[in-house]
């Protein structure tokens, strides 16, 4: 059974960071891709960051890149999500999803993901 | 970028009901497609890819349809677990982009 489970949200001062994971079981982690997607409150899903299984076609929503930073570690076959300079907007669940293909194009399997909250 | 309009906002339905959800792209996407059900609390969930392929484990209930510009979501007949928001996705262009998504409520 497939299963993605996030972690590492919680409250952070605006330009603070947080580093979220998102631990995965049931598959082959070193295949396909994993995605980052959000919904910030009341709002809809916003696709935010992808990487292929081997670490290549990393990309970025305009809205953060420079500011998150998306890796993998195989060998714990765990995803991760660096967020710098936080802003308010970044306020949203944070759900780590997998793609089935080598490219970035859906996510078929998703977490339940985890809250960020960004305040002072 | 894409900007995927999904129509309408809200839905208020009975169980039973057949229910349409379109799905309206600004340039053409050929049949690169999703469709997610996220209900509060719980993982989203995959219902069709590749504008009409029913996901593994999908009730076959839910069907979609279209290519291009313009896309359905169809759900036969509307059963209680499927009161839910409901999202299209395209990923014939990067960066993917979705829908604002349309909530099916009890009527």
């Amino acid at each position: 059974q497939v299963q993605l489970v996030e972690s590492g949200g919680g409250l952070v001062q605006p330009g603070g960071s947080l580093r979220l994971s998102c631990a995965t079981s049931g598959f082959t982690f070193s295949s396909g891709g994993m995605h980052w997607v959000r919904q910030a409150p009341g709002k809809g899903l916003e696709w935010v960051a992808f990487i292929r299984y081997d670490g290549t076609n990393i990309k970025y929503a305009d809205s953060v890149k420079g500011r998150f930073t998306i890796s993998r570690d195989s060998s714990k076959n765990t995803l991760f999500l660096q967020m710098n300079s936080l802003r308010g907007e970044d306020t949203a669940v944070y759900y780590c999803a997998k793609d089935p293909t080598l490219y970035c194009y859906y996510m078929d399997v998703w977490g339940k993901g985890t809250t960020v909250t960004v305040s002072s | 970028d894409i900007q995927m309009t999904q129509s309408p906002s809200t839905l208020s339905a009975s169980v039973g009901d057949r229910v349409t959800i379109t799905c309206r792209a600004s340039q053409t996407i050929s049949i690169w497609l999703a469709w997610y059900q996220l209900k509060p609390g719980k993982a989203p969930q995959l219902l069709i890819y590749k504008a009409s392929s029913l996901e593994s484990g999908v009730a076959s209930r839910f069907s979609g349809s279209g290519s291009g510009t313009e896309f359905t979501l169809t759900i036969s007949s509307l059963q209680p677990d499927d009161f839910a928001t409901y999202y299209c996705q395209q990923y014939g262009s990067y960066p993917l982009t979705f829908g604002g998504g349309t909530k099916v409520e009890i009527k």
